[in-house]
C-alpha cells in the first residue's frame, strides 16, 4: 500500500526555520517527481516544489523561491522541505504528493504555524 | 505563476449533472494536456478525480469525467449524490511547476 507520511510541523516565530520529511513507503520511491503543495486555513490548494526522481530538478513558486529547499534521500526513501525566514503567510498544512497519474498520491499533511 | 480560474461555487440537486470550468492560459492549461481534477473534503487530503484532462483512476465512478477546450478544462459530475458534496480544484502542468485552481464549492441540494 503506498503510504506518504509527512511530520516536522509545528509552531515557530516569524523569521524562524522549519525542516519538513515526507516518508515513502510502499512503492520504488526513486523514479517518482515529488511535489509540495500547501493549503492555508479556509483557502486553496497552492503548489510549493517539486523534485525530480534524481533530484536534479528542482522548482519553486515564487512565493517561497530564494527561502524554501527540496531535497531527497532515495536511500531513505524521503523528501524534504527546508523552509527559512517564514512569515506569517506560510502558515499552512503541507501536503507532500506522488506525480504519477496527476499526484495520485497524498499525505495526511503537516500543520506549520508562524506566530509570535 | 498565476492561479487558474475556477467558479467559486456550485449548486444543483442530486441525480442532475454539474459542469465545473477551468480556465487558464496558453502556457498552462492550453499548453499541455496534464490537467487533473481534486476532491478535497473537509479535513481530509485532496483526491484525484480525474487526470490527463480524461483519464479516471481506478475506483472513481465514471459518473465523474473531465474535457478541454483551448485554455479551459472542464469537469463534469452526473447523477450528483450527496457524497459528491466538496470543493474541486483543477491543477495543470505548467512547465516545471503546477498551477492549481482557486477551487470550486459544490452543494448538492
Amino acid at each position: 500500500e503506498v503510504q506518504l507520511v509527512e511530520s516536522g510541523g509545528g509552531l515557530v516565530q516569524p523569521g524562524g526555520s522549519l525542516r519538513l520529511s515526507c516518508a515513502a513507503s510502499g512503492f520504488t520511491f526513486s523514479p517518482f517527481r515529488m511535489h509540495w503543495v500547501r493549503q492555508a486555513p479556509g483557502r486553496g490548494l497552492v503548489w510549493v516544489s517539486l523534485i525530480s526522481g534524481d533530484g536534479k530538478t528542482t522548482n519553486y513558486a515564487d512565493s517561497v523561491k530564494g527561502r524554501f529547499t527540496i531535497s531527497r534521500d532515495n536511500a531513505k526513501n524521503t523528501v524534504f522541505l527546508q523552509m527559512n525566514s517564514l512569515g506569517a503567510e506560510d502558515t499552512a498544512v503541507y501536503y507532500c504528493a506522488r506525480d504519477q497519474n496527476g499526484l495520485g498520491y497524498w499525505g495526511q499533511g503537516t500543520l506549520v504555524t508562524v506566530s509570535s | 505563476q498565476s492561479a487558474l480560474t475556477q467558479p467559486r461555487s456550485v449548486s444543483e440537486s442530486p441525480g442532475q449533472s454539474v459542469a465545473i470550468s477551468c480556465t487558464g492560459t496558453s502556457s498552462d492549461v492550453g499548453a499541455y494536456d496534464y490537467v487533473s481534477w481534486y476532491q478535497q473534503h473537509p479535513g481530509k487530503a485532496p483526491k484525484v478525480m480525474i487526470y490527463d484532462v480524461t483519464k479516471r483512476p481506478s475506483g472513481v465512478p465514471d459518473r465523474f469525467s473531465g474535457s478541454k477546450s483551448g485554455n479551459t478544462a472542464s469537469l463534469t459530475i452526473s447523477g450528483l449524490q450527496a457524497e459528491d458534496e466538496a470543493d474541486y480544484y483543477c491543477c495543470s502542468w505548467a512547465g516545471n511547476s503546477l498551477a492549481f485552481g482557486g477551487g470550486t464549492k459544490l452543494t448538492v441540494l
